[in-house]
């Protein structure tokens, strides 16, 4: 079965810097799809980064990056330059199948704030 | 705005009565997904549909539960006889079946709850 770990509850990050998000991942499946969401207080999730397991090198978009070691089953987001309204619910999620529409198994979230 | 709507946004009822909730995907996704999210947890998977066929149903999804989507396109979940245990957010997603990323789309959810 597969299961995501994120063992940090809260974190806090000062304005402008840099903050890594941990998570871990299992599962037995060659092929799947790791995902960042974030969840601000209005309650959706926006997607924020994907990583496949078949990619050879590290997602980014933006400010993010997703420090994906595979041999260890990690999946970190790191959120560069850090502002305020990156104030949020932070999952880390997989799916089964590489590149394939299917339901995302989620981690129990890190709550990010913030501090100006 | 094209993106995953859901309705209604928040619902308090009290317990035994039924409630029923609607998620307007993407028009152009083939996959709605439901999902609960408790206080301070990640969303646990409920249910998904590709087009009107309903493929996965969740342990968590219990006799009470039931969720169609008839035409393939709007989705409802129904629970009856509402406990103060499904007090919750549903949240409704959408997606392709194949895309670069596999990504959901997700609604800003249903907060439920019971008196």
């Amino acid at each position: 079965a597969q299961k995501i770990t994120q063992t940090q509850p809260g974190m806090f990050v000062q304005e402008k810097e840099a903050v890594t998000l941990d998570c871990t991942y299992d599962t037995s499946d060659p092929s799947y799809g790791l995902f960042w969401y974030k969840q601000p207080s209005s309650g959706e999730m926006i997607f924020l980064i994907y990583q496949g397991s078949y990619d050879q090198q590290n997602a980014t978009e933006g400010r993010y990056s997703l420090n994906f070691q595979k041999a260890r089953k990690s999946a970190n987001l790191v959120i560069s330059a850090s502002q305020l309204g990156d104030s949020a619910m932070y999952f880390c999620a997989m799916s089964a199948i590489y590149n394939q529409g299917g339901k995302l198994i989620f981690g129990q979230g890190t709550e990010l704030s913030v501090k100006p | 705005d094209t993106g995953v709507s859901q309705d209604p946004r928040h619902k308090i009822t009290k317990r035994g009565q039924n409630v029923t909730f609607r998620c307007d995907p993407i028009s152009e996704h083939n996959r709605l997904y439901w999902y609960r999210q408790t206080l301070g947890q990640g969303p646990e998977f409920l249910t998904y549909f590709q087009n009107e066929a309903q493929l996965e149903k969740s342990r968590l999804l219990s006799d009470r539960f039931s969720a169609e989507r008839p035409k393939g396109s709007f989705s409802t979940l129904e629970i009856q006889r509402t406990e103060q245990g499904d007090s919750a957010m549903y949240l409704c997603a959408s997606s392709l079946e194949w895309s670069a990323s596999g990504e959901l789309f997700f609604g800003e959810g249903s907060r439920l709850t019971v008196l």
